[in-house]
């Protein structure tokens, strides 16, 4: 089975301009997340889909950011236009619909985002 | 609010010395708790975990001990090899929400 998957693993973009990272996460999991570790510090949440729809933005920094998974399957986080604080390791997770808090989540290996 | 302290690394060690990387938290609520590891090159995978107080969970020889009195959950291994060189991050998910909250990982070297 695959895992949850993310491309590109690299991204170099220069200050302005506009990147798209993409999550494909484990088939049948309703759930996707969003997390960033910015600067070797914590790492931090961003937003939780349940199928399209968005459970929990709470954690999206500004509206330079959107996330949309269209379909209930992949997802994208677009930023646009990128800053240097941007630049960090973003983080998709996926898990099954359990209705239990406690569900394991599945990570992807992150997208490395360089802003210079 | 929620929040996760952990010890800074790097930790240093030979190979079959003992580990311990410290982790306390502070949350509203009854959180459950996780150790996660990311190996080189890799995503974050689950290590452990412990949903209530006096919970010990453990794994690949890693243990790590839900302490409530103290809000800390601290993983230790007995042998640390050099195929445990990562970066241990601990966490915490609040009953009734589906987001982890993190600390800022600790990094482990063995060497041998």
């Amino acid at each position: 089975e695959a895992g949850v998957t993310q491309f590109p693993s690299h991204s170099v973009i220069e200050k302005g301009q506009t990147v798209t990272l993409r999550c494909d996460p484990i088939s049948g999991h309703d759930n996707l997340y969003w997390y960033r570790r910015v600067m070797g510090k914590e790492i931090k949440f961003l937003l939780h889909f349940v199928k399209e729809s968005k459970q929990d933005e709470s954690g999206m920094p500004n509206n330079r950011f959107l996330a949309e998974r269209t379909g209930g399957t992949y997802s994208t986080l677009k930023v646009q236009p990128a800053e240097l604080e941007d630049s960090g390791v973003y983080f998709c997770a996926s898990s099954q619909v359990s209705g239990e808090t406690n569900e394991k989540l599945f990570f992807g290996s992150g997208t490395q985002l360089s802003v210079l | 609010g929620n929040s996760v302290t952990q010890m800074e690394g790097p930790v240093t060690l030979s190979e079959e010395a003992f580990l311990t990387i410290n982790c306390t938290y502070t949350a509203t609520g009854y959180p459950s708790l996780f150790w996660y590891v990311q190996y080189p090159g890799e995503g974050l995978q689950l290590l452990l975990k412990a949903t209530k107080a006096d919970d010990k969970g453990s794994n690949k020889g890693f243990e790590a001990t839900y302490r409530k009195e103290t809000t800390s959950f601290h993983l230790e291994k007995g042998s640390v090899q050099v195929s445990d060189s990562a970066v241990y991050f601990c966490a915490l998910m609040n009953t009734g929400f589906q987001k982890l909250v993190f600390g800022t990982g600790t990094r482990l070297l063995v060497s041998p």
